[in-house]
This record gives structure tokens, C-alpha cells and sequence, in this order.
């Protein structure tokens, strides 16, 4: 069965700490994987897409990777409003999203 | 562009009842898919719509029906509700099989 699990769950850092998120899987035929950030209360909200061991996208103090059984979430200089859950998903070829619990960061002034 | 959005915010029932939620795809999206999303969990897939037909569901019981409209725009039918139906019910929509955007969701409460 396919398995999606990220950590740490929980994440405190200072203001302007770097930290990394993962997200390992196990899952046959990938065709992408996916990381969203949600609020409390919120609908998730897209930041990235990576189809292939070694690529990587950013997107200002975001930089997402994938390995063949991995992905990590690092976060560089974050800012209190980086504060949310980061939620990782793997896409089949059925197109269904299968999320992992997600990890909560909070980040302090 | 209008992005994804979902009525009601809030949902209170009680055991036995039904509910049904509603969906307004992304502009130019003909994918709809729905999540259920409980307290400190990630989101679990419930179904996925393309063009009017469901083409996938994951381990749900029939008792979560769904339909989608000509504008590509969906409802969530839950019949004799639980109480572990209680959840944030997430719908998200797509042009084809690409990325899923996410609507805010609608908390949906059993008492």
C-alpha cells in the first residue's frame, strides 16, 4: 500500500533559523509529487510540483527536492509569517493525491 | 480569474442526517475532486470527477455520493451521518490531470 510520511510533525524555529521538512514515500509508478501549504481552517495552498529524482523548485525562502524516495521542504531565513502546516502528496497515474499528516511550523519572532 | 470556492463555511447536523456540500471549479477547470480532512490528519481522497463522471474513489462508503454539473461545478451528498463524519471537507479543482487547487473547505460539524 502506498505510504506518505512526513516529519518532524511539529517544527518551532526562531526567526531567520534554517530547517528542512521531509517527506518520504512508498509508492509504485509516481508521477509527481506535490507540497501545499495550509492554514488553520484553510484549504491547502499550492507551492510546488516535482516529477524527477534531482529536480528542484523555489520560490522565495522555499526550496522543495526529490530523490527516488524522498523529498525535502527547506525553509531559509524563515519569518513568522511562514508559520503553517506543510503538507506533502504523491500523485498515481489514477491522479488521486495521497497526502501525509503534514508538518506544523511555527516560527517566532 | 476566480479561484475555487465552497458554501457553506460552516455545517452543523445531527446523527442520521444528510448533507450536501457544494463545489464552483477554478475558471477553465474540468476536474473536480472532494477530501475529507479530519483534526490533525492530512486530507483523504473521497472521489474525483472529469467531465460529469466519476473516474476514481478511494475507501469510502456509499453513502458518499457526489455529482458534477455541465459547468463542471459539484456537490458531496453524505447520507445517515456519523459522528466521525465530522471534518473540514476539502474540494479541489484541476484542468485535466494537472496540478489540484484547493477551495477553503467547509466545516462540517455532527452532533
Amino acid at each position: 500500500e502506498d505510504q506518505v510520511t512526513q516529519s518532524p510533525e511539529a517544527l518551532r524555529l526562531q526567526e531567520g533559523e534554517s530547517s528542512s521538512l521531509n517527506c518520504s514515500y512508498t509508492v509504485s509508478g509516481l508521477r509527481g509529487l506535490f507540497w501545499y501549504r495550509q492554514d488553520p481552517g484553510k484549504g491547502p495552498e499550492f507551492l510546488f510540483t516535482l516529477y524527477s529524482a534531482g529536480e528542484e523548485k523555489e520560490k522565495e525562502r522555499l526550496k522543495a527536492t526529490l530523490t527516488k524516495k524522498e523529498s525535502f521542504l527547506h525553509i531559509t531565513a524563515p519569518k513568522p509569517e511562514d508559520s503553517a502546516t506543510y503538507l506533502c502528496a504523491v500523485q498515481k497515474n489514477d491522479y488521486k493525491l495521497s497526502f501525509g499528516a503534514g508538518t506544523t511550523v511555527t516560527v517566532r519572532a | 480569474e476566480t479561484g475555487v470556492t465552497q458554501s457553506p463555511t460552516h455545517l452543523i447536523k445531527t446523527r442520521g442526517q444528510q448533507v450536501t456540500l457544494r463545489c464552483s471549479s477554478q475558471s477553465g477547470h474540468n476536474t473536480v475532486s472532494w477530501y475529507q480532512q479530519a483534526l490533525g490528519q492530512g486530507p483523504q481522497f473521497i472521489f474525483q470527477y472529469y467531465r460529469e463522471e466519476e473516474n476514481g474513489r478511494g475507501n469510502f462508503p456509499p453513502r458518499f455520493s457526489g455529482l458534477q454539473f455541465p459547468n463542471y461545478s459539484s456537490e458531496l451528498n453524505v447520507n445517515a451521518l456519523e459522528l466521525d463524519d465530522s471534518a473540514l471537507y476539502l474540494c479541489a479543482s484541476a484542468s485535466g490531470s494537472s496540478t489540484q487547487y484547493f477551495g477553503p473547505g467547509t466545516r462540517l460539524t455532527v452532533l
